[in-house]
């Protein structure tokens, strides 16, 4: 597509229910990313995928999160039994891989707002 | 590792004067950097980009900034600030090692008439 797609925009739950998040990337990046704005902190970097493999997931920040990615393109980032913590603003972005990311930079989503109520 | 760091949490201009975002960075080999744009409820917007080829670097809207390994800064500029740039301004770095962007804080521009 001509953009990062995010679905669904807001999201709002109760806690302890789990929830999924979706990414749909620019159509043959190969790199993604998912990232969190909470409301009054920066963004925090929650897991990469180089096409569907995870080489870095030190972001996630309990094992409540998980994130999969699959035929090199839509992800989804999930999260199980909800907490209030939980809401924020969760960012999805693509890019080139390798030498072209730092030429092409990364084009993020609109996001997924989500509140836990 | 990469890291940025942005100066200011908050920079106030009128409408029409000079914007200066402060931006400095710690790597230790030439790093790769981005200016990001937030407006209120919309996503991350791509100003400019820190390629090597320049080291000053002109973006959309009349932003640009310049490298400067002496000071390891990559301060964001604009001649004469409009209405329209109050957001948040993010100052990013590319973490080679793992791939992955390291954000700065953040800067609230705020833009008086």
């Amino acid at each position: 597509g001509a953009g990062v797609s995010q679905s669904p925009s807001n999201k709002v739950t109760e806690k302890g229910k789990d929830v999924e998040l979706r990414c749909d990337p620019i159509s043959g990046h190969t790199a993604l990313y998912w990232y969190r704005q909470s409301l009054g902190q920066g963004l925090e970097f929650l897991i990469y995928f180089q096409g569907n493999s995870a080489p870095d997931k030190s972001g996630l920040p309990s094992d409540r999160f998980s994130a999969e990615r699959t035929g090199g393109s839509v992800s989804t980032l999930t999260i199980q039994r909800t907490q209030q913590e939980d809401s924020a603003v969760y960012l999805c972005a693509s890019s080139l891989q390798g030498a072209e990311r730092s030429v092409y930079g990364y084009t993020f989503g609109s996001g997924t707002r989500l509140t836990v109520v | 590792a990469q890291s940025v760091t942005q100066l200011d949490s908050h920079v106030s201009v009128s409408e029409g004067t000079p914007v200066l975002l402060r931006c400095n960075y710690s790597s230790s080999y030439s790093p790769s950097l981005f200016w990001y744009v937030q407006h209120p409820n919309k996503g991350l917007q791509l100003l400019l980009k820190y390629t090597s080829a320049a080291t000053l670097v002109k973006g959309i809207n009349g932003f640009e900034a310049e490298f400067k390994k002496s000071e390891t800064s990559f301060h964001l500029t604009k001649p004469s600030a409009h209405m329209s740039d109050a957001a948040e301004y993010f100052c990013v770095g590319l973490n080679t090692g793992f791939q992955k962007l390291v954000f700065g804080t953040g800067t609230r521009l705020l833009v008086s008439p």
